[in-house]
């Protein structure tokens, strides 16, 4: 079974500036995917970024990059330069590599201040 | 290229009514997973088709809940006899192989956009 931690409920950030969202993971595999997931009030789940567990770069997509520290099972979110449209609800999720089930944390709430 | 389609986005329904939430996976999808998202909490896996087939429905629960994919049209998630604790937002997730089945982060779920149930 798989444990993903969000422990931040709500974050504020200034426009252009970098935010970091925290999220820690508990699992017994010794293959996993990590995920990071967009909800804005609209609803829908957009899908930002994945790192692999045995891949030895961290995952970068535009903007979003995932500091994944395999150690200390760690798969933080970096959004650099903020920007008004980033304002929404983040969710971390793992699976196990041969599983199908994603398994989610509680989210945290990134508000953009202009 | 469309995306994976549910309908209806809103659906309201009193207590001791039935719900039918729908669910068009991506072409050339025919794995489908439904996931259901409680007010303030992330999403928790309930129950994963193939085509005709339930694989795993254990997320779902074992009473009112049940999902069908048949081999033509949308997979439906049906709830019968709705209680106020079923409202929430229900995504479905498609995928063109078994998630897990290869490495490929092609394989990954797409999600839909979602159902909202409103039970009153």
């Amino acid at each position: 079974a798989q444990k993903i931690t969000q422990t931040q409920p709500g974050m504020f950030v200034q426009e252009k500036e970098a935010v970091t969202l925290d999220c820690t993971y508990d699992t017994s595999d010794q293959s996993y995917g990590l995920f990071w997931y967009k909800q804005p009030s609209s609803g829908e789940m957009i899908f930002l970024i994945y790192q692999g567990s045995y891949d030895e770069q961290n995952a970068t997509e535009g903007r979003y990059s995932l500091n994944f520290q395999k150690a200390r099972k760690s798969a933080n979110l970096v959004i650099s330069a903020s920007q008004l449209g980033d304002s929404a609800m983040y969710f971390c999720a793992m699976r196990g590599a041969n599983d199908y089930k994603l398994s989610f944390g509680a989210g945290t709430t990134v508000t953009v201040r202009a | 290229n469309a995306g994976v389609m549910q309908n209806p986005r809103h659906l309201v329904r009193r207590r001791g009514q039935e719900a039918r939430l729908r669910c068009s996976p991506m072409k050339g999808h025919s794995h489908v997973y439904w996931y259901r998202q409680l007010p303030e909490e992330g999403l928790k896996f309930m129950v994963y088709l193939q085509k005709e087939n339930i694989i795993d429905e254990s997320g779902m629960p074992k009473e009112r809940f049940s999902a069908e994919f048949p081999k033509e049209g949308p997979s439906i998630l049906r709830i019968q006899q709705v209680v106020r604790g079923d409202s929430a937002a229900y995504f479905c997730a498609s995928s063109p192989r078994r998630t897990g089945a290869s490495s490929s982060i092609s394989y990954e779920q797409y999600f839909g956009p979602g159902t909202r149930l409103t039970v009153t």
